[in-house]
């Protein structure tokens, strides 16, 4: 059973930028949740995607979007990147077996903003 | 406001002492409890969790919980650590009343040192 993935691995941006962040699902899960862990601090919920529509989402501004595909991975996009968004960026998949309250979580992003 | 509040910010234990880490929460409603583990380099980890049934649950590698329900709390516990618990805990709450989402909140996370 292959477990969440993301890509890439570290981001180094400029101010004002945009940046699109990957995951892949752990084989079966259809839900999809994205977290910012600031250092120092617990994960922050942003949203979470389900079959392909958000469905539910945390204090984060629209220039926080997502999109989750066909085959459940999904991506993060942040535009107008601030120094505040360098962050983990950490994304878990979850089962509908357990109503998606059981979350499996991946290595994360690191992204940086210069 | 909701939140799940951790009032250990770092915990530093000889191995084989007990350990129990504090956990607090605010919402009012039905809730789903879980602890999760981040060891040194690697990626956050399901400790153990609670939906319902016996408040005394147990999870992996000799960790334990308690929920109780009129104190909002949900304590981590383990009677002997070992080095190799040398990680960061999060304790984490789902207000599953809140249907819209299975998000998960956590809490600032506790620090835990163990010495060898």
């Amino acid at each position: 059973e292959t477990g969440v993935t993301q890509s890439p691995t570290h981001l180094i941006k400029t101010r004002g930028q945009q940046v699109t962040l990957r995951c892949s699902s752990q084989s079966g899960h259809n839900t999809v949740s994205w977290y910012q862990q600031a250092l120092g601090q617990g994960p922050q919920f942003i949203f979470q995607y389900y079959r392909e529509e958000e469905n539910g989402r945390g204090n984060f501004p629209p220039r926080f979007s997502g999109l989750q595909f066909p085959n459940y991975s999904s991506e993060l996009n942040v535009n107008a990147l601030e120094l505040d968004d360098s962050a983990l960026y950490l994304c878990a998949s979850s089962s509908p077996g357990t109503g998606g309250y059981e979350q499996y979580f991946g290595p994360g992003t690191r992204l940086t903003v210069t | 406001a909701q939140s799940v509040s951790q009032h250990n910010h770092h915990v530093i234990l000889s191995e084989a002492a007990s350990l129990e880490l504090g956990c607090n929460y605010s919402y009012g409603g039905t809730v789903n409890l879980f602890w999760y583990v981040q060891y040194p380099g690697q990626h956050l980890q399901l400790l153990l969790k609670y939906f319902s049934g016996d408040p005394l649950v147990k999870g992996i590698k000799g960790f334990e919980a308690e929920f109780i329900k009129s104190k909002f709390s949900f304590n981590l516990r383990k009677p002997s650590v070992q080095w190799s618990d040398t990680a960061e805990y999060f304790c984490a709450v789902n207000p599953s009343f809140d249907s819209s989402a299975s998000k998960i909140i956590f809490g600032s996370g506790t620090r835990l040192s163990i010495r060898p």
